[in-house]
């Protein structure tokens, strides 16, 4: 069973660009969360898809954006990037996105490194 | 805002020395709750989790965590940690209902010879 495939593995961009990052969850996986990762800051929530719609939201401005298509794969998207912006990006994946089950976890990809020079 | 706290920024210990990594929370009600960790160069994975029942939770690789519910705590345990336990450590909390994980800062493990 293929797990959470993210791409690019690696990105450059510059300041006022922007970016679209791709993550394709396992198979079956309906709920997609994304989380941003610096060092000293851990990962902190960025959103989360379910069915196509955002669930959740973390505390990022609107620059940060996303989606979720009908096959549950999902995109990010930054727009006019600061060099604040550079991180680890992670996409996990998980059955239904909710604690109330006991199997419920989440699976990480490895991310896209995202540098903004 | 609910917050999860990991008390050790880096740990540095010698290869058979025992570990505990220190998680505390803040909500009151039910949580499920996760310790993930990160080797070098790879992608986060579930040590272990807890989510009802027996508060000693057994994980892979020798890893165990304690859930007290009244110290609001989810410390990570390993009576002797090898060279290959170097990485990052984070715990992790879901709250109830359509909650998002929410994740500590992390503490980096580094082990020695």
């Amino acid at each position: 069973k293929a797990g959470v495939t993210q791409t690019p593995r690696y990105l450059i961009k510059t300041r006022g660009q922007q970016v679209t990052l791709s993550c394709s969850p396992i198979s079956g996986h309906r709920s997609v969360s994304w989380y941003q990762q610096t060092p000293g800051q851990g990962l902190q929530f960025l959103f989360e898809y379910f069915s196509e719609t955002q669930r959740n939201k973390g505390n990022f401005p609107g620059r940060f954006s996303g989606r979720q298509f009908s096959n549950s794969r999902s995109e990010m998207n930054v727009s006019t990037l600061e060099l604040g912006d550079s991180a680890l990006y992670l996409c996990a994946s998980s059955l239904e996105g909710t604690r109330e089950k006991a199997n419920e976890k989440l699976f990480f990809g490895s991310g896209t490194q995202l540098s903004v020079l | 805002a609910q917050s999860v706290s990991q008390h050790n920024h880096h740990v540095i210990l010698s290869e058979a020395a025992s570990l505990e990594l220190g998680c505390n929370y803040s909500y009151g009600g039910t949580v499920n709750l996760f310790w993930y960790v990160q080797y070098p160069g790879q992608h986060l994975q579930l040590l272990l989790k807890y989510f009802s029942g027996d508060p000693l939770v057994k994980g892979i690789k020798g890893f165990e965590a304690e859930f007290i519910k009244s110290k609001f705590s989810f410390n990570l345990r390993k009576p002797s940690v090898q060279w290959s336990d170097t990485a990052e450590y984070f715990c992790a909390v879901w709250l109830e209902g359509n909650t998002p994980l929410v994740f500590g800062k992390g503490t980096r493990l580094s082990v020695i010879a």
